[in-house]
């Protein structure tokens, strides 16, 4: 089964309006963690976001904010006053385990295009 | 600055070869992680590491096998090398997590294209 969906091949959204790029997980876990990475055409991953499973408050970094529903198992990005370089693969990923045992899973990514 | 570096950014290989792949970090990461990335499959876990010595399969082991001798350091072999592991593959680290420090982002490298012919 898969860990992490993301069923959203690919967005569209305008210029300065916002977007949600939907992530659901699957996890027996009690302690996980749940991250946002963005990857730009030049491939480099880069880390947007990270909520925790016991962190009650949405977590928040600068235009960006995670849609944490726990009871649905979803953790969704939302992208708020979209801009020209916000044009990426978005990646969700949740870490499972215990203690220093990490296991780290990717959906396979949703493919966002702002438009001018 | 977090640094992960992969030996190569572009390989090519041919097929039955042994290809080794190498990734070294530099800030004394407990865990690391190898997946290869393809069009409309997203990042799949390949291996990881949460310790020197100590591996454990991901979703996809089958040709793979790995080897962390010491902890900045996280290889991945393709012991024989076959043209549907043509692919990207990416190497990523990550601290432990810590009272203060439930954050655990994974850092990656740039990537290695490899292609096997």
């Amino acid at each position: 089964a898969q860990k992490i969906t993301q069923t959203q091949p690919g967005m569209f959204v305008q210029e300065k309006e916002a977007v949600t790029l939907d992530c659901t997980y699957d996890t027996s876990d009690q302690s996980y963690g749940l991250f946002w990475y963005k990857q730009p055409s030049s491939g480099e991953m880069i880390f947007l976001i990270y909520q925790g499973s016991y962190d009650e408050q949405n977590a928040t970094e600068g235009r960006y904010s995670l849609n944490f529903q726990k009871a649905r198992k979803s953790a969704n990005l939302v992208i708020s006053a979209s801009q020209l370089g916000d044009s990426a693969m978005y990646f969700c990923a949740m870490r499972e385990g215990p203690g220093g045992y990490q296991k780290v899973t990717f959906g396979i990514g949703t493919k966002l295009q702002v438009i001018p | 600055d977090v640094k992960v570096t992969q030996s190569s950014r572009y390989l090519v290989k041919r097929t039955g070869e042994k290809v080794f792949l190498e990734c070294v970090q530099d800030m004394d990461h407990e865990n690391m992680f190898w997946y290869r990335q393809d069009p409309g499959l997203g990042l799949r876990l390949i291996y990881f590491s949460y310790d020197v010595k100590m591996k454990e399969k991901g979703d996809i082991p089958e040709g793979y096998s790995v080897s962390r001798e010491k902890k900045e350091r996280f290889s991945l072999i393709l012991e024989s090398a076959s043209t549907n592991q043509t692919s990207m593959y990416l190497c990523a680290s990550s601290p432990d997590r810590r009272e203060g420090r439930p954050n655990t982002e994974a850092f990656f490298g740039q990537g290695t294209r490899l292609t096997v012919v």
